[in-house]
């Protein structure tokens, strides 16, 4: 069955620390990623995806996230995070199973100290 | 911009009661899903949509039901709610299967409370 699984479920960081969020998924045909970020009080929303080409995809705020096709990954990173990055973050993946389901991942908390 | 709407932020019913969710969406998309969301469980599919009157189940369908009669609308249904339901639940659109690599729009949510 298809699965998302996210290695941290909470990172507490300080301002100007690298950042980098584990994810891997397990299905074996194409599928398409997607990170997703909920700030306090806000509803989900797009943060950046790959579906193809590059496997090294920006997003919005400076992150990026690489595809690594071998090792099922698909991690987030950013070099630097600020205390308004303080988020809970959903990595999710879409294959076609019907109507291109999506499955998220258990997510992760992230809490930048000033 | 894409709009997704829920009709309530906040519910409190009773258990035993059947309690109706609804979602509208104001950009023609095919797809239309309901997910419940729990701390350290993340988000779990619940029922999808991929056009009117079409529904799929997601990998949490008990107790619920769904409803598309329209396209812009996808409605959730507890038949009988149960405290185990106390949750956040969050509807979601996308394009079809012609735009495979679609991402979801996420509506604000309604936390439901079953005492």
């Amino acid at each position: 069955a298809q699965s998302v699984s996210q290695h941290n479920h909470h990172v507490i960081l300080s301002e100007a620390a690298s950042l980098e969020l584990g994810c891997n998924y397990s299905y074996g045909g194409t599928v398409n990623l997607f990170w997703y970020v909920q700030y306090p009080g806000q509803h989900l929303q797009l943060l950046l995806k790959y579906f193809s080409g590059d496997p090294l995809v920006k997003g919005i705020k400076g992150f990026e996230a690489e595809f690594i096709k071998s090792k099922f990954s698909f991690n987030l990173r950013k070099p630097s995070v600020q205390w308004s990055d303080t988020a809970e973050y959903f990595c999710a993946a879409r294959a076609y199973t019907g109507g291109f389901k999506t499955i998220f991942g258990a997510g992760t908390r992230l809490f930048v100290k000033a | 911009d894409v709009k997704v709407t829920q009709s309530s932020r906040y519910l409190v019913k009773r258990t035993g009661e059947k309690v109706f969710l609804e979602c509208v969406q104001d950009m023609d998309h095919e797809n239309m899903f309901w997910y419940r969301q729990d701390p350290g469980l993340g988000l779990r599919l619940i029922y999808f949509s991929y056009d009117v009157k079409m529904k799929e189940k997601g990998d949490i369908p008990e107790g619920y039901s769904v409803s598309r009669e329209k396209k812009e609308r996808f409605s959730l249904i507890l038949e009988s709610a149960s405290t185990n339901q106390t949750s956040m639940y969050l509807c979601a659109s996308s394009l079809g299967d012609r735009a495979e690599n679609s991402p979801l729009h996420f509506g604000n949510g309604t936390r439901l409370t079953v005492t």
